[in-house]
């Protein structure tokens, strides 16, 4: 069973252009979880979807990030116009059942995101 | 609101013993746990639930006050393997079930 895949493993981008990230899940699992990373800083919640939905995205800031996770296809994360600030490591995690459940989740290699 | 880890970064020697803490200041419903090694993904390592019940690896022990909103991970008889950076992250239940909000990470560095 493959793990969280995430690609593109490295990714650079000019200010101003748009960066798409993308997260395909355990096999079986249907929560997934963007978080992103600072250098030597944690893991900041994103956003929580589930199959077409959006759960919690109380983390996403207001203006040029959104996610999706389409019935088919991976769950792709867009920042619009990036920035430099926009630079950082961006993790995506799912889990087969809600967290609250018992349940681990399973995080990706992350998506090193440098704007130049 | 994001848990407060102590301490912020610890160095053994192998075979040495090490606690790692994790205070929240709000109810919550668990507390899970995961080592990071630079450039890597978070691995996981412990989950605890509010009630008792936990799962996790067989080396690495941790316990969870409900009442205080604390958790501690405890790694006995440490290994170079161990050395990473520790997150705990905290599901506050409710509207944010399923929702993980992980501390600032502590370093643990194991020498020979």
């Amino acid at each position: 069973n493959a793990g969280v895949m995430q690609n593109p493993r490295h990714l650079v981008r000019r200010r101003g252009q748009e960066a798409r990230l993308r997260c395909s899940p355990m096999k079986g699992h249907s929560h997934v979880y963007w978080y992103r990373q600072l250098p030597e800083e944690g893991l900041k919640f994103m956003v929580y979807l589930q199959k077409e939905n959006i759960i919690d995205e109380s983390g996403m800031p207001k203006e040029r990030f959104s996610a999706e996770f389409p019935k088919e296809g991976p769950s792709i994360l867009r920042i619009q116009q990036v920035v430099r600030g926009d630079s950082a490591a961006y993790f995506c995690a799912s889990s087969p059942r809600r967290l609250g459940d018992n349940t681990e989740a399973f995080f990706g290699q992350g998506t090193r995101l440098t704007v130049v | 609101q994001q848990p407060v880890q102590s301490p912020q970064a610890v160095i053994l020697r192998e075979g040495e013993d090490a606690v790692i803490n994790c205070s929240s200041s709000k109810a919550l419903y668990s507390v899970h746990w995961y080592r990071q090694k630079h450039g890597e993904a978070p691995v996981f390592l412990m989950i605890l639930l509010k009630g008792g019940e936990q799962k996790g690896h067989e080396k690495i022990s941790a316990s969870f006050n409900e009442k205080k909103q604390q958790s501690s991970l405890y790694l006995t008889a440490s290994q170079l393997s161990y050395s990473g950076t520790y997150f705990c992250g905290t599901e506050e239940g409710g509207t944010s079930y399923g929702k993980l909000t992980f501390g600032q990470g502590t370093i643990l560095t194991v020498h020979p």
